[in-house]
């Protein structure tokens, strides 16, 4: 149980493009979606948390009309890159979990993202 | 905010050997949770912690929850290729939804 999917796991666009990443929880209700971006050899660096149904909330520094967070079923999260430029490529990964509170996250397989 | 150091950062390692390696906090966790990255993928949990002093398995791994509930340990016995990757430990940053994670110890297993 407790499977994350996520799509596409590797996207090239062209600069000032957009791209949509999804994040689908299989096999459990996820009312809580994370995502993450994650440098080489780094740690993970959340972006943003997103409750479903109501609007994500974004950590310091990233901004929310760049990086657009939906997350309007209790199995789906998407994250729009909007206008992504080349220092937009990074490694994304989102992670869902249940209930209220703290739970454990379980995260998708990541989004390798290309921007040339 | 809250910080979690992990050590050692790299491990170069033959194969069969057992492996050790700690997460510390200068603030209390309630939990502490032992995550596995492969290249390219996503963590993948390997175990969770709720319990000072509490001491969990999962085959070849153990994790122990520090009884003073600023620090974590994960060990690996007899180390096999397929445990290569990158090792994060996290915990829940303030006691709520968000984790906060360790840099990750990045293990690499010489045949």
């Amino acid at each position: 149980g407790a499977v994350v999917s996520q799509h596409p796991s590797w996207v090239i666009c062209k600069s000032g493009t957009s791209v949509k990443i999804e994040c689908r929880s299989l096999d459990f209700q996820a009312t809580t979606m994370f995502w993450y971006r994650q440098f080489p050899k780094q740690s993970l660096m959340l972006m943003a948390t997103s409750n479903e149904g109501s609007k994500a909330t974004y950590e310091q520094g990233v901004e929310k009309d760049k990086f657009l967070i939906n997350h309007a079923s209790l199995t789906l999260s998407t994250l729009t890159v909007t206008s992504a430029h080349p220092e937009d490529s990074s490694f994304y990964i989102c992670s869902a979990t249940q209930g209220w509170g703290f739970g454990i996250q379980y995260f998708g397989a990541g989004t390798r993202l290309s921007v040339l | 905010g809250q910080q979690l150091n992990q050590s050692p950062q790299s491990m170069f390692i033959q194969e069969g050997e057992d492996v050790s390696m700690n997460c510390t906090s200068s603030s209390i966790f309630n939990t502490w949770l032992w995550y596995k990255q492969d290249p390219g993928e996503g963590p993948v949990l390997l175990i969770a912690l709720y319990k000072a002093g509490e001491l969990t398995s999962n085959g070849r791994l153990t994790a122990q929850f520090g009884i003073t509930r600023k620090d974590s340990f994960l060990n690996i016995s007899a180390s096999i290729p397929s445990d290569v990757g990158i090792y994060f430990c996290a915990g829940p940053e303030g006691g709520a939804q968000k984790l906060v994670f360790g840099q990750g110890t990045r293990l690499t297993i010489n045949p």
